[in-house]
């Protein structure tokens, strides 16, 4: 079946430091690949995406490339800030599945100064 | 408004009572969905709708749930019997759902207590 696979959180950094929130996947098909962050009191946002393989995807500094060989879509940001304390969420779609999203558990991010 | 929205915001309920949610998708995406954000279940999928139909009901967990949209726009999400279990937020998204443009776009959601 298809399933995703984050690392668990939380995971606690200061400013500045760089960050990598793991995420594996298993899917039948050719899946496109999302990160999406909730901030604190707000609801889902996409962050990034990727639909083929060897695509990045980035915003906002972060960036994060669909390996196939590793069936990887590991989130990287190279200096966070206080304000990318979130919750981030890899999830899958694959097509002619109605497109419906497959989340993983999500990982918690905090920052501090 | 700009982008899809729910309400209610909040909704306590008692045991037994049904709710109805109610999701208003971005104007012009014909395809939107319902999820459930629960602590012990994380994000889950409950059913999809291409316009009016529902092609995709495989994630709804019991018979109690049941949703419907009207011209292709308004869903509402309904529990039935309510129970405790079924806390949790409800999102609702949408999307064009146009090969290269099936991107996803969430509502705020609707917390729901079932005491």
């Amino acid at each position: 079946g298809n399933s995703v696979t984050q690392m668990e959180g939380p995971v606690t950094l200061s400013e500045e430091a760089f960050l990598t929130i793991n995420c594996t996947y298993t899917a039948t098909g050719y899946p496109s690949l999302f990160w999406y962050v909730q901030y604190p009191g707000e609801g889902l946002q996409l962050l990034l995406k990727a639909t083929k393989a060897d695509d990045k995807g980035s915003n906002k500094g972060f960036e994060a490339t669909y390996r196939k060989e590793t069936t990887s879509f590991h989130l990287e940001k190279g200096s966070v800030q206080v304000s990318d304390s979130a919750v981030y969420f890899c999830a899958l779609m694959v097509s002619g599945g109605y497109n419906k999203l497959i989340f993983g558990a999500g990982t918690r991010l905090a920052v501090h100064p | 408004g700009a982008g899809v929205s729910q309400s209610p915001s909040n909704k306590v309920t008692e045991k037994g009572k049904d709710v109805e949610l109610r999701c208003d998708p971005i104007s012009g995406h014909t395809a939107l969905y319902w999820y459930r954000q629960s602590l012990g279940q994380g994000l889950e999928f409950l059913i999809y709708f291409q316009g009016n139909s529902a092609p995709d009901k495989s994630g709804l967990p019991s018979d109690r749930f049941s949703a419907e949209r009207t011209g292709g726009s308004v869903s509402t999400l309904t529990i039935q019997r309510t129970q405790q279990e079924d806390s949790a937020v409800y999102l609702c998204a949408s999307s064009l759902a146009q090969r290269g443009e099936e991107t996803q776009y969430f509502g705020p959601g609707t917390r729901l207590l079932v005491l």
